[in-house]
């Protein structure tokens, strides 16, 4: 059972364009959704995260969308650098569930220069 | 430098054996996490544990062993009763508690049965 969704499996991106990743989830119990990202051969490193009481939240080039009534938040990456290419993975975490993340299945995302 | 240390980085089993991974942390967090990572699945909760002495399993608990005699290691033991162990083991840490924690990750372990 997969709690949380992403998509596109894999993105290419030209440099200097928009990277969009959607994730959908189904339990309501979620409280904290973060944004990892993954180079190759690494651990993830949290890049961005949001609460369901905000809409958005931007951080430099990356901004979450969040709506909280479809159950759905995305990913916006603004002017893709090459060196943004690398997996990423959306989560939830259910804090009365020893605030374990469930992760989606993560987009690999390549920027062309 | 405070982090997660994971070893070795890589590690070769033969069939039937067993197997243990690594995973210090010294940022004094209480909540430890095994997950493990396939190809296009993400990663999934092996174990946890929010404090010593005490574990929970994850959704693929089945094959693994984890213990907690310390707060600052949490050694994960792939058994030979897990089938397909060839995989990328990551080990993170939080706080814990509900406040907005980011979770840790180590570098990662990949595992290869030869």
């Amino acid at each position: 059972q997969q709690q949380v969704k992403q998509s596109p499996q894999s993105l290419i991106v030209q440099k200097g364009g928009i990277s969009i990743i959607n994730c959908a989830y189904e339990n309501t119990a979620f409280d904290y959704f973060p944004w990892y990202q993954q180079f190759p051969g690494k651990g993830p490193a949290l890049l961005i995260a949001i609460r369901p009481d905000v809409s958005e939240k931007k951080e430099g080039r990356f901004t979450i969308s969040f709506n909280k009534s479809a159950k759905q938040f995305s990913l916006h990456i603004m002017d893709s650098q090459p060196g943004d290419s690398a997996t990423y993975f959306c989560a939830a975490r259910q804090a009365n569930a020893g605030n374990m993340l469930t992760f989606g299945g993560g987009t690999r995302l390549m920027v062309k220069p | 430098d405070g982090g997660i240390t994971q070893s070795p980085k890589y590690l070769f089993r033969k069939e039937g054996q067993n197997v243990t991974l690594s995973c210090e942390q010294n940022l004094n967090h209480d909540a430890m996490y095994w997950y493990r990572q396939d190809p296009g699945q993400g990663l999934r909760l092996i174990y946890y544990s929010q404090i010593v002495n005490d574990f929970q399993k994850g959704d693929i608990a089945e094959g693994y062993s984890v213990s907690r005699e310390k707060k600052e290691s949490f050694p994960l033991t792939v058994t030979s009763a897990q089938k397909n162990p060839t995989a990328f083991y990551l080990c993170a840490s939080s706080i814990g508690g509900h406040l907005n924690t980011e979770a840790f990750f180590g570098q990662g372990t990949r595992l290869t049965v030869v």
